[in-house]
């Protein structure tokens, strides 16, 4: 069956270090890979969608790539600021979305 | 623009008990979709539906059902409800069915869910 997963352990930095999170996934082959924030007791917000054809995606200070080789999407935020605390989602895209469990990111100021 | 709105809130429940989740979509979305997320995971998803007919189901039990309503406003109902199904329910809308190709009329907008706790 199709298996999405991130980070198990919560990532913590500085301000001003880039974070790095990884999304690897598994039996599937998705057409398009999409990142959300989500903050503690609120719905996920769209960040990103990275297409297969498409080997990177910037918006901002955040970026994702997507190697469709490894089965593998990173998303980066630099220059991370305390705001940035959440936790981050993958998602493949058919009819419905299929999540990984996400990771949790602290910036420290 | 408003957007996607639940209610309740939160929600206590005892086992066995019977609970309605309702949502209402932003306005002239005609997609609903429903996603459970238990503590420390991502989204599951349960249903979909899509000018009132059900176009998707998730690996969930007959407990589970929902429904969507002329005005695109949907329900989820849960019976007999047991510990297992405490987490945060969440809606999505989207212009049309959420599906691919992707685009701006199926993107997926969330609202902020209702946390069901069952003792």
């Amino acid at each position: 069956s199709q298996k999405i997963e991130q980070n198990s352990e919560a990532l913590n930095i500085q301000e001003g270090k880039t974070a790095t999170l990884t999304c690897n996934y598994t039996n599937y082959s998705p057409a398009y890979l999409q990142w959300y924030r989500q903050d503690p007791g609120r719905g996920p917000v769209f960040l990103l969608l990275i297409r297969e054809n498409e080997k990177e995606k910037r918006k901002e200070r955040l970026k994702v790539t997507f190697d469709t080789t490894l089965k593998q999407s990173l998303f980066h935020i630099t220059a991370s600021q305390p705001a940035d605390s959440a936790t981050y989602l993958c998602a493949f895209n058919d009819y419905k979305l299929s999540f990984g469990a996400g990771t949790t990111v602290t910036v420290r100021a | 623009d408003a957007g996607v709105t639940q209610s309740p809130t939160h929600l206590i429940k005892t086992r066995g008990q019977q609970v309605t989740l309702r949502c209402s979509p932003i306005s002239g979305h005609k997609s609903v979709s429903w996603y459970q997320q238990v503590l420390g995971q991502g989204p599951q998803f349960i249903f979909q539906y899509y000018e009132k007919e059900e176009r998707g189901r998730g690996n969930f039990p007959d407990r589970f059902s929902a429904r969507q309503f002329p005005n695109y406003s949907s329900e989820l109902n849960v019976n007999a409800l047991l510990l297992g199904d405490s987490a945060l329910y969440l809606c999505a809308s989207s212009l049309r069915l959420a599906g691919i190709p992707l685009s701006s009329y199926n993107e997926q907008f969330f609202g902020p869910g209702t946390r069901l706790t069952v003792l």
